[in-house]
């Protein structure tokens, strides 16, 4: 069966500060893969998705970006990081052929 | 520009009641509408519905789709507190397969 892993689950950090998030999917090959952003009481905000190693498509401008080095692995970085980072993180896979995602358990993001 | 609006955007009623929650779109080559229920962390996964007017059923919650009217219903009967969440709503496009969510429905179940 199909599992994601994200983490760190929390994480405070000063502004300023570098920031990476790890999502890893197992079980299933080839996902798509998503980032999304919520903030608090909101809806989702798709922030990058990638159809595969290496193939990244941003959809806000902002100072965060994304990598996949390996088919299973999404990377959210920032070098610095703004008060207007924190939320919540939300990583997700699916298959080409479905609308269905899967999220990891997110990440809370502090910046103070 | 592709817009997802749920109504409303909170909601509060008592143990034992029956709530309806809606979702409506305005999209171009609409392919499914999706309901997700997030308590505290992930959202997880509801209903996918395709077909307008096929009833989507899973214990108490039921979900409905309505392409004339560009809507969709999902109804949580004789309600539990394990049902307050934040209840999502999201529409996949033909055109790229992403999904463009709601802003969803917060629903509180008092005791």
């Amino acid at each position: 069966s199909q599992t994601i892993h994200q983490w760190p689950a929390t994480l405070v950090q000063p502004v300023g500060s570098p920031l990476s998030l790890e999502c890893t999917v197992e079980g299933t090959s080839n996902p798509n893969l998503y980032w999304y952003r919520q903030a608090a009481g909101r809806g989702l905000q798709l922030l990058f998705y990638s159809v595969g190693i290496g193939q990244i498509s941003s959809e806000v401008p902002q100072n965060l970006s994304a990598s996949r080095p390996q088919d299973r692995q999404f990377i959210l970085s920032s070098k610095k990081l703004l008060l207007s980072d924190s939320g919540f993180y939300l990583c997700a896979w699916n298959l080409a052929s479905t609308g269905e995602l899967f999220f990891g358990e997110g990440s809370r993001l502090t910046v103070l | 520009e592709d817009k997802v609006v749920q109504s409303p955007l909170s909601l509060v009623v008592h143990e034992g009641d029956t709530v309806t929650l809606n979702c409506s779109y305005e999209v171009t080559n609409f392919r499914s509408l999706l309901w997700y229920k997030q308590e505290k962390k992930a959202p997880t996964f509801l209903f996918m519905l395709t077909s307008s007017g096929i009833e989507k059923k899973s214990g108490r919650l039921s979900s409905i789709l309505d392409k004339k009217e560009l809507s969709s219903i999902l109804n949580i009967t004789a309600t539990q507190t394990g049902d307050s969440a934040i209840y999502l709503c999201a529409v996949e496009t033909r055109s790229n397969y992403q999904l463009i969510w709601g802003a969803g429905t917060k629903l509180i179940i008092k005791p």
